[in-house]
Order: C-alpha cells, then sequence, then structure tokens
C-alpha cells in the first residue's frame, strides 16, 4: 500500500515570493503522482502529474514539480506566487499497474499575503 | 480535460431526510466513479468506488446501507445519504476515470456538494 506525506499544513508567503510545497511518499512498487488544487467549496482541479520520462514536470497556472525517486519526493514549486494561488493544494499517488485509486496527502494550505 | 457535473452544489436537509446527490460525466464515458467525504481541513477520505453495472464497493467502516450509490450508466452515479444525521454533514466529492484500469488514467472531480444536515 502506498502513503503520502506533506510535511506542511500551511505555507504563508508574500506575492511574487517563490514557493515550494513538499510531498513524500512511500510506495513498495512504481508510482503515479499528481498534484492538485481546490478552491474553498470547489472539487479539485489537476495541476499536473508523473507518469513516466523526464522527471520535471511543467503543470498548469505555472506551478512545476520534480520527482526524485531516490528521496520519493514529489515537490511542488512556483517561482512567483499571486494572490490567486491561495488554496488547499494536495499531492496524491498511485501505484503504476494497479488500479486507479490515489491516495490524497492530508493538504497544504497555501496563503498568499499582499 | 473531461467534466464532471455534480449537483447540488449546496444542500440543507433536515435530520431524519435523505439527500441525492448526483455526479455525472458530461463527455466521457465513465466506467468507474469515486464518492469521498473531506471534513473540515482535512484530506478526501475515499467512501466508495462504484462501478457502471454492479455493486459499489465500499471502504472500511463507511456504512452502505447509509450511502447508498448507484451507478446505473455510464455516464451518472448517485450518492444517497439515508435518514440523515449532523454528524453527515460534510462536503462530498464525485470523481469520475476514463478509460480502464491503470493508474495512468486520470481522475477529473466534480465541484462537490456541501451537505448541512439541521
Amino acid at each position: 500500500a502506498q502513503s503520502v506525506t506533506q510535511l506542511d499544513s500551511q505555507v504563508p508567503v508574500f506575492e511574487e515570493a517563490p514557493v515550494e510545497l513538499r510531498c513524500n511518499y512511500s510506495s513498495s512498487v512504481s508510482v503515479y503522482l499528481f498534484w492538485y488544487v481546490q478552491y474553498p467549496n470547489q472539487g479539485l482541479q489537476l495541476l499536473l502529474k508523473y507518469l513516466s520520462g523526464s522527471t520535471l514536470v511543467k503543470g498548469i497556472n505555472g506551478f512545476e514539480a520534480e520527482f526524485n525517486k531516490s528521496q520519493t519526493s514529489f515537490h511542488l514549486r512556483k517561482p512567483s506566487v499571486h494572490i490567486s494561488d491561495t488554496a488547499e493544494y494536495f499531492c496524491a499517488v498511485s501505484e503504476s499497474g494497479g488500479s486507479y485509486i490515489p491516495t490524497f496527502g492530508r493538504g497544504t494550505s497555501l496563503i498568499v499575503h499582499p | 480535460g473531461a467534466v464532471v457535473s455534480q449537483h447540488p452544489s449546496r444542500v440543507i436537509c433536515k435530520s431524519g431526510t435523505s439527500v441525492k446527490i448526483e455526479c455525472r460525466s458530461l463527455d466521457f464515458q465513465a466506467t468507474t466513479m469515486f464518492w469521498y467525504r473531506q471534513f473540515p481541513k482535512q484530506s478526501l477520505m475515499l467512501m466508495a468506488t462504484s462501478n457502471e453495472g454492479s455493486k459499489a464497493t465500499y471502504e472500511q467502516g463507511v456504512e452502505k446501507d447509509k450511502f447508498l450509490i448507484n451507478h446505473a450508466s455510464l455516464t451518472l452515479s448517485t450518492l444517497t445519504v439515508t435518514s440523515a444525521h449532523p454528524e453527515d454533514s460534510s462536503f462530498y466529492i464525485c470523481s469520475a476515470r476514463v478509460g480502464g484500469q491503470g493508474g495512468n488514467t486520470e481522475a477529473f472531480f466534480g465541484q462537490g456538494t456541501r451537505l448541512t444536515v439541521v
């Protein structure tokens, strides 16, 4: 079984500053990795995903993430955040070759201050 | 990307009544849909996996008689909260998967339903 750890429950940052949201996973097999964003009272929107190939994945809204197999991490980054990036961010993992039932981390609340 | 529509987005009901939440895949056929429950400031908890034409698979600890799931067609799954109580108040989210099994198949999420039982 896989698990996901999002180390920070809340990340405050000033507008236009860079940000990194951390995600570590554990699994005994190869995995697929995802980052989702959730705005208040809404469902989840996929930001980006890693399936295979290049370990640096670029997503929507200027976000990117890097898959590091040796460190079992998939940290999300953005070089310059906007107020509109304030939201809840979820990291998720599913085991490759298995049925697609992702396991979600507990979420990180990104709060962008003006 | 594919669109999943969830309805209603918000519902308030009296204790003891039943509430039905619909999840529709608008532009694709979804053989599998998932129902999640999300408590405030917490992650998504998978409640059940809904497969078209067969019984749903419930996660441990989820009462199947309380949370009735029906997946009657390839584009519609419904979750009925029966005899709702205030502790059932929560944010319910559905997701639908395109295609068959395989971890590289992306799941698309509905907008969620905020259920408040008074």
